[in-house]
């Protein structure tokens, strides 16, 4: 039962252009919410997080917004860099499930120059 | 520049041998996790450590996995015997194990195990 959804295995952007990268969840103990982005042959790095008590972090090129009632939060990269390319997790947490997170399938993002 | 550190980085192996890979997490942290990277299930925590303790190993397979945290600097996780399937990316993670769930965890490189 995959608690954490990231749809689309893949998404295509040209250089300057806007990504966004989606991610449904299910369990609504969920209330903290982050982003890895992950280049091959590395491990995940910590991108951007949002707490439930927020709707919209922004974190300079990245923004992420979380909309609770649809259980559905998105990454947005503006403008998108050639160096944006890589794998991006959504992953998830709450106070009931202490300090584990639980990743979707990521997104595999390419920006063409 | 801390960072945690695994390793082999990569591992072949035939069925039925002994695997080990090792970590060691960024000096300070108090929760170790270890991850499972494949195309269908994308991370899975297979087990982690508060303080050494271990929490939570409900995503292992028992019979043959096991992990352990011989001191704070050093985590393991053993396949004994391995098997094809086992064939994956092993993700070490380490955090300050801040209360509320809202720690954000440092991965190493991984290590590549194939098992043939």
């Amino acid at each position: 039962d995959q608690q954490v959804k990231q749809n689309s295995p893949s998404l295509s952007v040209q250089e300057g252009r806007i990504s966004i990268l989606n991610c449904d969840y299910t369990n609504s103990m969920f209330d903290y919410f982050l982003w890895y982005k992950k280049y091959p042959a590395e491990g995940p790095t910590f991108l951007i997080s949002i707490s439930s008590i927020k709707d919209k972090n922004e974190d300079g090129r990245f923004t992420v917004f979380l909309n609770k009632s649809a259980k559905h939060l998105s990454l947005h990269i503006v403008p998108s860099q050639p160096g944006d390319s890589a794998v991006y997790f959504c992953a998830a947490s709450g106070r009931s499930s202490g300090d584990k997170l639980t990743f979707g399938t990521g997104t595999r993002l390419a920006v063409r120059p | 520049d801390a960072r945690v550190t695994q390793t082999p980085r990569d591992k072949v192996t035939e069925m039925g041998q002994e695997v080990t890979m090792r970590c060691q997490p960024i000096l300070g942290h108090n929760t170790v996790f270890w991850y499972r990277q494949t195309m269908m299930q994308g991370l899975e925590l297979l087990a982690y450590f508060r303080n050494r303790a271990p929490l939570d190993d409900s995503g292992m397979p028992k019979d043959r996995f096991s992990a352990e945290m011989p001191d704070a600097t050093l985590a393991t996780l053993k396949i004994q015997p391995s098997e094809p399937r086992d064939s994956a990316v092993y993700f070490c993670a380490s955090g300050l194990g801040l209360a509320g769930g809202t720690d954000t965890q440092y991965f190493g490189p991984g290590t590549r195990l194939t098992v043939l």
